[in-house]
């Protein structure tokens, strides 16, 4: 049972426009929220987070929403360059959790 | 080390066989994880050390799965009697200890596991 989904598996966007990633979940006792990033042949890198107390955390040129209500998160790149060609992970935890719940992923590719 | 080193990078093996993977966290990082990401799928929770606590073992898919780690050194994940439906990529990662969740994750690049 996928509790963290990512329904698009790849997004295209010209270079200097804004690249929206959504990420939808399923469990309500979800209260931390994050982002990754991975290239080819490294492990996932962590790029931004948010607490359920928030609906909004920007950092530089990236800026990641939530709506409680709607079970809905979602990471703005502006502008998006080419090196944020990537494959990005939404990942979800709940208080007290050992472990992260992660989506299948979103291939951003950010054409020069 | 600098990061988390997983060996092998690559592995094949014929279904049947055991395989071990090998993870070596950072430094001073108690807590380690396992994770895996079959083909299309997301990263799927294995694994979870804290310390010398007992692990979280509620991730492994099944008995053949098993997984050490002495202290806050080395960690090895064996599976047995490989199965192709084990084929994945299986990424291991180390935090300072329990809270630091996410952002406090570093991973290592993986073993990516070819069962044929």
């Amino acid at each position: 049972d996928q509790q963290v989904k990512q329904n698009s598996p790849s997004l295209s966007v010209q270079e200097g426009r804004i690249s929206i990633l959504n990420c939808d979940y399923t469990n309500s006792m979800f209260d931390y929220f994050l982002w990754y990033k991975k290239y080819p042949a490294e492990g996932p890198t962590f790029l931004i987070s948010i607490s359920s107390i928030k609906d909004k955390n920007e950092d530089g040129r990236f800026t990641v929403f939530l709506n409680k209500s709607a079970k809905h998160l979602s990471l703005h790149i502006v502008p998006s360059q080419p090196g944020d060609s990537a494959v990005y992970f939404c990942a979800a935890s709940g208080t007290g959790a050992n472990n992260l719940f992660f989506g299948t992923g979103t291939r951003l590719t950010v054409i020069p | 080390g600098a990061g988390v080193s997983q060996s092998p990078s690559n592995k094949v093996t014929e279904k049947g066989k055991d395989v071990e993977l090998r993870c070596d966290p950072i430094s001073g990082h108690t807590a380690l994880y396992w994770y895996r990401q079959r083909l299309g799928q997301g990263l799927e929770f294995l694994i979870y050390f804290q310390g010398n606590s007992a692990p979280d073992k509620s991730g492994l898919p099944s008995d053949r799965f098993s997984a050490e780690r002495t202290g806050e050194s080395v960690s090895t994940l064996t599976i047995q009697r490989t199965q192709q439906e084990d084929s994945a990529v299986y990424l291991c990662a180390s935090s300072l200890g329990p809270g630091q969740l996410g952002d406090g994750y570093t991973f290592g690049s993986g073993t990516r596991l070819t069962v044929v």
